[in-house]
């Protein structure tokens, strides 16, 4: 079944405490992405990926990393969370292309306290 | 960059009743409008989408409509039933190169009343 799954799907963490949200697509896709959802913002992008060793920068990049070594993997790493990280974040992917359907994770909420 | 305005934030049906969501978007290059679902505890899925060289779209129960010179699209769902009940996003995206970054709406939480 083609799919994108992130873990944790659930986390409570402290301020400072590093952590990784893992995500994997089983799709061969070229291009993979984070978003942050929050109320009255819709989806923002924060990191996208066009292929391996490939990153670049979203909307809201700050106090995030992201690392592209393998396709079918897109970490996103909070190096010291802080509060305002506290959100629903959703990897994606798709194939390169404009205008391709893109794919959605089932979303990992992080709470940082 | 580009900018896109949804509206409403919230609509509230009865079931058998349409429901209409618009969204509004500022680069006049944007060629790509793609419009998700998201149910409770899960991630967006594509529903529905137009591109710029069309004014509209149907699939069953759901169409899309483009205006690309008044630069707004909507979602047109005919009678509702409550598992249309979900948070509905439209996005736009520049689709002449292979990024195609798609930038969101704010949402549309769409209750359908029994």
């Amino acid at each position: 079944e083609a799919q994108v799954t992130q873990n944790p799907r659930y986390l409570i963490t402290v301020t400072g405490k590093k952590l990784t949200v893992t995500c994997s697509q089983n799709m061969n896709h070229e291009y993979m992405s984070w978003y942050r959802q929050d109320p009255g913002l819709g989806l923002r992008q924060i990191y996208y990926s066009m292929n391996v060793e490939v990153t670049d920068k979203g909307d809201v990049p700050e106090g995030y990393k992201v690392s592209r070594k393998e396709k079918r993997n897109f970490p996103l790493i909070l190096e010291s969370p802080s509060p305002n990280q506290t959100s629903l974040y959703f990897c994606a992917s798709r194939p390169t292309g404009a205008g391709n359907t893109i794919y959605f994770g089932e979303g990992s909420w992080l709470t940082v306290v | 960059g580009e900018n896109v305005e949804q509206h409403p934030s919230t609509l509230s049906v009865q079931e058998g009743d349409s429901a209409v969501i618009k969204c509004t978007y500022s680069d006049s290059a944007s060629n790509y409008f793609p419009w998700y679902k998201q149910e409770l505890g899960k991630g967006p899925q594509l529903i529905i989408d137009i591109r710029s060289n069309v004014g509209e779209k149907k699939d069953q129960r759901i169409a899309v409509t483009l205006n690309k010179t008044a630069k707004h699209f909507s979602l047109h769902i005919t009678e509702t039933q409550p598992e249309d009940s979900a948070v509905y996003f439209c996005a736009a995206s520049i689709g002449s190169t292979s990024y195609g970054k798609l930038t969101f709406g704010q949402g549309t939480i769409l209750t359908v009343h029994p």
